[in-house]
């Protein structure tokens, strides 16, 4: 069965630094998504992504924050200038459109968890 | 904007017993609601979901019910065994990106 993958799965960086988090999402999936979850906390949206541009973002998505799909598979989330508070883990997920009809369920990546020091 | 949210933040049961987990939302434009469980270090998979046009549905030990004019959505799990253990997730959609607007989770604890 396809699964969302992501990578790294674990990613520790400087505050400061700029971070590159990546997801391969499901094969013939058109919606792309991505979340995060501090840890012991609720899970939180960021952005939503269809035909190659931001369809909505949360307040959390903020200039420091970008979104790209550079080729056919990649779908990455850029942090530009991380900060203490950016520590989370960090879970992309796809969802599917056939023939005109949108199927609701998203399919998770099992996330990448951002240490930031 | 959506805001979730979710009760009991932590249930526990006695194994075999029901397990019944409550959410309210505030956008009444709000029209897909899954529920999540998520296993310790895991991803979210999804566990069932209703539209708003639909009161009810169930899936063997699992059902979930919605009640539109109290924007409430509850999740009851029948029967409940050890591998029930895990923090279920509820949200809900308001337009057609579907982004998801998460509760705040509950641990679900079955005793042995």
């Amino acid at each position: 069965e396809p699964e969302v993958t992501q990578t790294p799965s674990h990613q520790v960086t400087q505050m400061g630094q700029e971070v590159i988090l990546r997801c391969v999402p499901i094969s013939n999936h058109l919606y792309f998504y991505w979340y995060r979850q501090i840890l012991g906390q609720k899970v939180e949206f960021l952005v939503s992504f269809y035909n190659n541009e931001i369809s909505e973002k949360s307040e959390i998505f903020d200039d420091q924050f970008s979104v790209e799909r550079p080729d056919g598979s990649n779908f990455t989330l850029k942090i530009r200038s991380t900060k203490l508070e950016d520590s989370a883990m960090y879970f992309c997920a796809s969802r599917n459109q056939q023939r005109g009809v949108s199927y609701n369920e998203q399919f998770f990546g099992p996330g990448t968890r951002l240490t930031v020091l | 904007g959506e805001n979730v949210e979710q009760h009991p933040s932590t249930l526990s049961v006695q194994e075999g017993d029901s397990a019944v987990i409550k959410c309210t939302y505030s956008d009444s434009a709000s029209n897909y609601f899954p529920w999540y469980k998520q296993e310790l270090g895991k991803r979210p998979q999804l566990i069932i979901d209703i539209r708003s046009n639909v009161g009810e549905k169930k899936d063997q030990r699992i059902a979930v019910t919605l009640n539109k004019t109290a924007k409430h959505f509850s999740l009851h799990i029948t029967e409940t065994q050890p591998e029930d253990s895990a923090v279920y997730f509820c949200a809900a959609s308001y337009n057609s990106n579907y982004q998801l607007i998460w509760g705040a989770g509950t641990k679900l604890i079955i005793k042995p």
